[in-house]
C-alpha cells in the first residue's frame, strides 16, 4: 500500500515563528501537493511538485514556500505564521501519467494552530 | 473554467436509509471524476473513480455513474450505516494537468 506520512499530527505555533512541515511518500511518486482544508472552503491548493527540485503555485501560495530536494519529501515552509494560517494541512502523491493514475493519496494532515 | 459543485451538507440520515450526495461539474473536455472520503480525524482516501462517460464506479457499497449528458456524478448508497459518517468530496482531473479541482465537501452524519 501507498504511505504518506506527515511530520506532526499537531502542531501549536507562535505568530511569527518559522514552521517547516514534512511529508513522506514510499511509492517512489513524481507528483506531491499541500493544501490547506478549513470549513466551508474543501481543499485549496497552496503547492505542488510535479517532480524533484520542480515547485508550482497553486490557488493560494501566499505566505507559504516549498521544497523538494529529494523524490520522496516535499516540505511546506511557514516564513513567517500569522494567525490566519492555523488550519489542516494535507499532503498528498500521485503517480506522473495518464488520466487512469490521477488518483492522489493523501497522508493524515497536520492541524497547525498559530497563536 | 472546470469547476465540481457538491451539495451542501451536512445531510443526516437514519441507518438503512438511502444516499444521495450530488455533484454536478463544469470542465472544458473529459475529465476522470473522482470521490474522496475523509473519516474524522484522518486523511483523504479515495472511495471510487470514474474515467469516461458512462463508467460505474463503486466500493464499499458505493456507486457513482459519470452522466456526461447531466455533467454529474452522484454519489448513492443503498444503505448507510453509521460507520458511514464521514466528509465526502467530489472531484474532477483533466489529463492536461496534474491537479484535482475540488468540491467543498459534504458531511454526512448517519444516527443509529
Amino acid at each position: 500500500d501507498v504511505k504518506v506520512t506527515q511530520s506532526s499530527r499537531y502542531l501549536v505555533k507562535r505568530t511569527g515563528e518559522k514552521v517547516f512541515l514534512e511529508c513522506v511518500q514510499d511509492m517512489d511518486h513524481e507528483n506531491m501537493f499541500w493544501y490547506r482544508q478549513d470549513p466551508g472552503l474543501g481543499l485549496r491548493l497552496i503547492y505542488f511538485s510535479y517532480d524533484v527540485k520542480m515547485k508550482e503555485k497553486g490557488d493560494i501560495p501566499e505566505g507559504y514556500s516549498v521544497s523538494r530536494e529529494k523524490k520522496e519529501r516535499f516540505s511546506l515552509i511557514l516564513e513567517s505564521a500569522s494567525t490566519n494560517q492555523t488550519s489542516m494541512y494535507l499532503c498528498a502523491s500521485k503517480i506522473a501519467g495518464t488520466r487512469t493514475y490521477n488518483e492522489q493519496f493523501f497522508g493524515p494532515g497536520t492541524r497547525l494552530t498559530v497563536l | 473554467g472546470n469547476s465540481v459543485t457538491q451539495m451542501e451538507g451536512p445531510v443526516t440520515l437514519s441507518e438503512e436509509a438511502f444516499l444521495t450526495i450530488n455533484c454536478t461539474y463544469t470542465a472544458t473536455g473529459y475529465p476522470s471524476l473522482f470521490w474522496y472520503v475523509q473519516y474524522p480525524g484522518e486523511g483523504l482516501q479515495l472511495l471510487l473513480k470514474a474515467t469516461k462517460a458512462d463508467d460505474k464506479g463503486s466500493n464499499k457499497g458505493f456507486e457513482a455513474t459519470y452522466r456526461k449528458e447531466t455533467t454529474s456524478f452522484h454519489l448513492e448508497k443503498g444503505s448507510v450505516q453509521v460507520s458511514d459518517s464521514a466528509v465526502y468530496f467530489c472531484a474532477l482531473s483533466m489529463d492536461s494537468n496534474y491537479q484535482l479541482i475540488w468540491g467543498a465537501g459534504t458531511k454526512l452524519i448517519i444516527k443509529p
